[in-house]
């Protein structure tokens, strides 16, 4: 079993609240990743990080922003959340490698509902 | 740049029989090709990993799939589907120097009684 977590699980909030979803991974794992997905959708990359201090934008733009404080903690934060926020958003994990793609590892997600 | 394409949104398949899944993917050279698996309210669980070898690869939960060159295709397949492979199966490639997994549109599966 992989080891990384999110929370919440579910969460509707109104717009212009300010939220964070949390993604915590206990595998050491220095690259993580944020991806959105939406029903029907492929996942789309939004973030991602090659290890402490360092993120990057992924290949969908997003209004979100991350950090990464520590190599276990990634998470996002949406200063001003929107109805167009509303989807389910994946944390993800994966070893560093070289320059062979590894296999990420996966959280449960967030189902984030704006109103 | 690389791109997954999943050509069925939903497939039904009854209990006991066999099962294909399509992926085809688009990319010069070859890939790393992946397939995941997510169940209700669940996050991406890894089934099976194509990398370099033996082109039929075996997977978890009795699945495997089949690296076509040719046809720049990785099908996934099973004998006999249970109830519980009911889920959105995701193909996924990954290309070496670009740490990031690009991913197909998803394949959900029904499985009738």
């Amino acid at each position: 079993e992989a080891d990384i977590y999110q929370t919440p699980r579910y969460l509707v909030i109104g717009t212009g609240k300010k939220i964070t979803l949390e993604c915590s991974q206990t595998m050491g794992h220095d690259k993580m990743y944020w991806y959105q997905q939406d029903p029907g959708m492929e996942l789309h990359l939004i973030h991602y990080s090659y290890g402490v201090n360092s993120t990057e934008k992924g290949d969908l733009s997003s209004e979100s922003t991350v950090s990464r404080i520590r190599t276990e903690h990634f998470p996002l934060t949406l200063e001003s959340a929107r109805p167009s926020h509303t989807s389910q958003y994946l944390c993800a994990s994966s070893e560093a490698g070289t320059t062979v793609p590894t296999e990420a590892f996966f959280g449960q997600g967030t189902r984030l509902t704006v109103v | 740049a690389q791109s997954v394409t999943q050509p069925d949104i939903h497939i039904t398949v009854s209990e006991g029989a066999s099962l294909e899944l399509r992926c085809n993917y688009s990319y010069g050279a070859t890939p790393y090709l992946f397939w995941y698996v997510q169940s209700p309210g669940q996050g991406l669980q890894l089934l099976l990993k194509y990398f370099s070898g033996d082109t039929l690869v075996q997977g978890i939960k009795g699945f495997e799939a089949e690296f076509k060159r040719s046809q720049s295709s990785f099908n996934l397949r099973k004998p006999s589907v249970h109830w519980s492979d009911a889920a959105e199966y995701f193909c996924a490639v990954g290309v070496p120097g670009f740490q990031k997994l690009v991913f197909g549109t998803g394949t959900r599966l029904l499985v009738s009684p």
